[in-house]
């Protein structure tokens, strides 16, 4: 089945804890990207990678950091987690104009 | 002035009726634009994209484009209360780039 798939699904931290969320893909897409969802702020881009070793800053990449070693997996690094990171995050890979979402990190930091 | 804008609503429609949902977006460079679905606690998923001034229909869905107002809506058509989610609109920046940014949605809710 194709699928994004995203691990852990819920995370409870504390500030300053280093964690990485980790995004797979099966779909063969050269395409991944990040993205954090907030109430009243709606879905903002953190990082995207169009290939293998190439990635870039969204909208909001303070406090965020991502690679992209291989094809399928696009992990997000949160180096110094603080509370305002606490949010919903769903990874995505598209080949062309369609974005496939992974079913999201609920990550609440402490 | 926020760069896609999106009435939240909710917007209330009576079953079998149309729903239109409305986004405005303020670059005029931006080229693509999508619609996506978002039922509650779930991911988005996409319900059509379109380039080009003009409609542009997929089943019971019509997606509307006027480049010159900035305006991209999306018509559905008999809607169903399946059809009641978060509807997000999503402009790309341009052509070779992969920047997304999205609006804060719209609640659609379909009356039974």
């Amino acid at each position: 089945e194709a699928q994004v798939t995203q691990n852990p699904r819920y995370l409870i931290t504390v500030t300053g804890k280093k964690l990485t969320v980790t995004c797979s893909q099966n779909m063969n897409h050269e395409y991944m990207s990040w993205y954090r969802q907030d109430p009243g702020l709606g879905l903002r881009q953190i990082y995207y990678s169009m290939n293998v070793e190439v990635t870039d800053k969204g909208d909001v990449p303070e406090g965020y950091k991502v690679s992209r070693k291989e094809k399928r997996n696009f992990p997000l690094i949160l180096e110094s987690p603080s509370p305002n990171q606490t949010s919903l995050y769903f990874c995505a890979s598209s080949l062309k104009e369609t974005q496939y979402f992974g079913p999201g990190t609920r990550l609440l930091v402490l | 002035q926020k760069e896609v804008e999106q009435n939240s609503g909710p917007l209330s429609v009576p079953e079998g009726a149309i729903a239109s949902l409305n986004c405005t977006y303020s670059d005029r460079g931006s080229q693509s634009f999508f619609w996506y679905r978002q039922y509650s606690g779930k991911s988005p998923e996409l319900i059509m994209f379109i380039y080009s001034n003009g409609d542009k229909e997929d089943g019971r869905f019509t997606a509307q484009l006027n480049k010159a107002s900035q305006y991209v809506s999306l018509l559905i058509r008999d809607s169903q209360p399946s059809d009641s989610a978060t509807y997000l609109c999503a402009v790309n920046r341009g052509s070779g780039t992969y920047k997304y940014i999205f609006g804060t949605g719209t609640r659609l809710k379909v009356l039974a």
